[in-house]
């Protein structure tokens, strides 16, 4: 039961616009969503998160948008950079359980 | 100064075998994990122990046996293995179980059965 899912594997964009990549879960009950970064050979780390009282955060180039009628959330990044290449994963935990993680979307920036 | 480290970070074995890869966490957190990647890709939660006690464990075959020796190491035996648990597995830490921290990930143990 995947209780998140990013339904786009990978994602290209060229340096300078807008990267968007998105996020669905299922269940109501998850009250606090992350975003988490992975380079190849290394563990993912941490990047943005958003609570559900909130339906958007902002940190510098990243911004995590929350729609909870929809159960979608979205991260966007401009300007997108080649640095910015790399895995997503899209993660979601209810108080008090496990954190439930998406299968990741491979964001290729192109100079 | 590695917050999360785990070894070894490569391990090919043969069908059978028992092996361990250890983890280890300097950031004073409670709570340690156990994931798994799968083929798939997901990453998915294997074993959770908050100040060496086990809290969550998953369906995770008796094969796979979590060990806390203390509050900053969480290692993970894997006795007679098979073809089906070659897998990235990663180690990570928080401060709590999972209200709203977030968890600092090793750099994952890539390990191959043969």
């Amino acid at each position: 039961d995947q209780q998140v899912k990013q339904n786009s594997p990978s994602l290209s964009v060229q340096e300078g616009r807008i990267s968007i990549l998105n996020c669905d879960y299922t269940n109501s009950m998850f009250d606090y969503f992350l975003w988490y970064k992975k380079y190849p050979a290394e563990g993912p780390t941490f990047l943005i998160s958003i609570s559900s009282i909130k339906d958007k955060n902002e940190d510098g180039r990243f911004t995590v948008f929350l729609n909870k009628s929809a159960k979608h959330l979205s991260l966007h990044i401009v300007p997108s950079q080649p640095g910015d290449s790399a895995v997503y994963f899209c993660a979601a935990s209810a108080k008090g359980n496990d954190m439930r993680f998406g299968a990741g979307t491979r964001l290729t920036v192109k100079p | 100064d590695t917050a999360v480290s785990q070894t070894p970070k490569y391990l090919v074995t043969q069908m059978g075998n028992d092996k361990s890869i250890k983890c280890e966490q300097n950031l004073g957190h409670d709570t340690m994990y156990w994931y798994k990647q799968d083929s798939k890709k997901f990453l998915k939660i294997m074993f959770s122990y908050n100040n060496k006690e086990l809290i969550i464990n998953e369906t995770v075959p008796n094969r796979f046996s979590p060990k806390s020796p203390d509050k900053a190491h969480l290692n993970l035996h894997i006795n007679s293995l098979e073809l089906g648990d070659s897998a990235v597995y990663f180690c990570a830490s928080s401060q709590v179980l999972y209200s709203g921290n977030t968890i600092y990930f090793g750099e994952g143990s890539w390990l191959t059965v043969v």
